[in-house]
């Protein structure tokens, strides 16, 4: 089955920029969604298809997608980012289709 | 404005079922593919399962295939999971998805969640 690396924790100072990377194979072939999920809520959608942005998310976030690897990039980051960050796809390939999330990463600023 | 609440969890002995459900409002419901997706305590999200606007196509992960059934009635605007056999490692919450607005397959992304609600597997 397909899997998602993510780094498990990604440390950052205010006003920095930060880069959450998202590895499969060949992942650039397919589209790629973000979530961001901060303590005793759900889910927020951040980053879908790669690189476009819900209404109501800042533009400070932003998406890419290429080769092995996905990435969100936060610029500007703000404490109120903290949170957990997952990246997903849909993986459809016959013998395993499905949902596919990556282990998640824990932004912390510091 | 669209809504997602789910409602059926609690304590489970190991062997025994449970049927979650999960009520939507502010879409057509119908249109969309409609998802489950779970939460171990301290553990990240795992995608459990999801189902065509008819009902005609359903994936499940490998882990609760032939446990679990997902279904959903239209006509009442509802998301249903069966689980069934459950084991101490399916405690979790449990979030109803749906995806973005005109989005109607299943590479969609899931842009509506309910709050979830917590499965326990325990004797």
């Amino acid at each position: 089955s397909y899997v998602l690396t993510q780094p498990p924790s990604v440390s950052v100072a205010p006003g920095k920029t930060a880069r959450i990377t998202c590895g499969g194979n060949n992942i650039g072939s397919k589209s790629v969604h973000w979530y961001q999920q901060k303590p005793g809520q759900a889910p927020v959608l951040v980053i879908y298809y790669d690189s476009d942005r819900p209404s109501g998310i800042p533009e400070r976030f932003s998406g890419s997608n290429s080769g092995n690897t996905a990435t969100l990039t936060i610029s500007r980051v703000e404490a109120g980012d903290e949170a957990d960050y997952y990246c997903q796809v849909w993986d459809s390939s016959s013998d395993h289709r499905g949902v596919v999330f990556g282990g998640g990463t824990k932004l912390t600023v510091l | 404005e669209v809504q997602l609440v789910e409602s059926g969890g609690g304590l489970v002995q190991p062997g025994g079922s449970l049927r979650l459900s999960c009520a939507a409002s502010g879409f057509t419901f119908s249109s969309y593919w409609m998802s489950w997706v779970r939460q171990a305590p301290g553990k990240g999200l795992e995608w459990v399962a999801n189902i065509k606007q008819d009902g005609s196509e359903k994936y499940y992960v490998d882990s609760v295939k032939g446990r679990f059934t997902i279904s959903r009635d239209n006509a009442k605007n509802s998301l249903y999971l069966q689980m069934n056999s459950l084991r101490a490692e399916d405690t979790a919450v449990y979030y109803c998805a749906s995806p973005t607005t005109g989005c109607s397959s299943t590479s969609c992304p899931n842009r509506y969640w309910g709050q979830g609600t917590l499965v326990t597997v325990s004797s």
